[in-house]
């Protein structure tokens, strides 16, 4: 069973500058979740989508950030305008939803250099 | 408000030895995850630990979850090196839409 995929793996942005993110979950998960992680740190949920809609996006800045799952299957997050703050690793997960356990599965991770 | 409270922080051991690390919180979960991250990967699910007082064995990885349900434990024996990398616990409440509450995390070094 694949896993979730993410990309790119690492970006080097200046500040100011856009830059979008995108996951593809594993295949059937409904809910999928953005992660803002600092070093070191835990992960911060920025969003959740169960299927195509946000169930809970109270963290994310949106007056810079925005996400979508149009399809209810892969996700794009974008930053725009980035700010140096935002540099972190942004990571994906997705778990089976409402049919199932709490357990997320987790991508890779995009880690973001805003210079 | 941190809901989670993990500690130590920071663990740095040598090889062979034992080590306990702990989550607390003053909230109830109907069950507790626990993750450890390795460098440039995502975190990786261990256990889930659900029943008050419940006790998990993964190889020499011992997971305990409180008798009342707010705290948890992570206890390795004989550490090796393999076992370095960010320790993360995450607890679950019903009715919550899924969303786990994380911890910050305890960043073990096992050194050879």
């Amino acid at each position: 069973e694949a896993g979730v995929a993410q990309s790119p793996r690492y970006k080097i942005i200046e500040k100011r500058q856009s830059v979008a993110f995108w996951c593809n979950p594993i295949s059937g998960h409904a809910t999928l979740y953005w992660y803002q992680q600092i070093l070191g740190q835990g992960p911060k949920l920025l969003i959740q989508f169960q299927n195509n809609g946000v169930v809970d996006d109270s963290q994310l800045p949106k007056d810079r950030f925005s996400a979508e799952r149009l399809k209810g299957v892969d996700s794009t997050l974008k930053i725009q305008p980035a700010k140096l703050e935002d540099s972190a690793v942004y990571l994906c997960a997705s778990s089976l939803g409402l049919a199932g356990g709490y357990e997320q599965y987790f991508g890779p991770g995009t880690r973001l250099t805003v210079t | 408000t941190q809901l989670l409270e993990q500690s130590p922080q920071f663990l740095s051991i040598q090889e062979g030895e034992n080590l306990t690390v702990y989550c607390n919180s003053s909230s109830v979960f109907s069950s507790l995850q626990w993750y450890r991250q390795e460098p440039g990967e995502g975190p990786v699910l261990l256990v889930t630990v659900v029943t008050g007082g419940e006790v998990k064995k993964l190889k020499r990885l011992t997971f305990q979850f409180g008798d009342a349900r707010k705290d948890s434990s992570l206890h390795i024996t004989a550490a090796q090196p393999g076992d370095t990398g960010l320790y993360l616990c995450a607890g679950a409440r019903d009715g919550n839409n899924r969303k786990l509450i994380w911890g910050l995390g305890t960043s073990l070094a096992v050194n050879p």
